[in-house]
């Protein structure tokens, strides 16, 4: 079964108490995403990459961090978390960005809450 | 991804049919126009995707008129379960690299 698998799927933390958000997929697809929503902002990119060792910022990287050093596994570090960061996660993998046949598979999402 | 323009919020009624269009103008030669549902809570997940003219599976339909400048989900005799937020995808494999899902559609679906 294709599976995005995210965890924590809930935590609460502390301000500047490092965390880190573990991703992974089982369809060998090339490209992983992270996504952050809150209330009438909708999906916000924060990184992507396109491949293992390949990683760019999405639209709201800052206070983020990611690695691909595997194809499968795409962990999203928050160093020093902050409230305003305080947030729903998505992780989602794909084939590819867009195109024909291309389908984007979400985790189940991660509650994060900074104090 | 090409910019695209949805509707902010729509209400239907069970037992209706909902259509929802999305405008992207500056669509490209070799863009495919792809729609995700999401629930609460829960991460977006495909719906359907096309190039031109009419697609149709089991949840949906998606009309593409022949300039392709916009694209019209359709969900025939909708119910309380399609209440979600419904997201217009314009892109390229070989030209893209973000994916901007924006604020999609809100459809409320009313007994």
């Amino acid at each position: 079964e294709a599976q995005v698998t995210q965890n924590p799927r809930y935590l609460i933390t502390v301000t500047g108490k490092k965390l880190t958000v573990t991703c992974s997929q089982n369809m060998n697809h090339e490209y992983m995403s992270w996504y952050r929503q809150d209330p009438g902002l909708g999906l916000r990119q924060i990184y992507y990459s396109m491949n293992v060792e390949v990683t760019d910022k999405g639209d709201v990287p800052e206070g983020y961090k990611v690695s691909r050093k595997e194809k499968r596994n795409f962990p999203l570090i928050l160093e020093s978390p902050s409230p305003n960061q305080t947030s729903l996660y998505f992780c989602a993998s794909s084939l590819s960005p867009a195109g024909p046949g291309n389908t984007i598979y979400f985790g189940e999402g991660s509650w994060l809450t900074v104090v | 991804l090409a910019k695209t323009t949805q509707p902010i919020s729509m209400d239907s009624y069970e037992g209706q049919e909902v259509n929802i269009t999305c405008s992207h103008n500056n669509i490209a030669t070799n863009d495919y126009i792809t729609w995700y549902q999401q629930f609460p809570s829960q991460g977006p997940r495909f719906i359907i995707q096309g190039y031109k003219t009419k697609v149709t599976n089991e949840v949906a339909s998606l009309f593409i008129p022949a300039d392709r400048k916009s694209s019209t989900l359709s969900l025939p005799r909708v119910s309380l379960s399609d209440t979600a937020v419904y997201y217009c995808l314009v892109g390229d494999e070989n030209r893209d690299d973000k994916i901007i899902f924006g604020k999609g559609t809100r459809l409320h679906i009313l007994p």
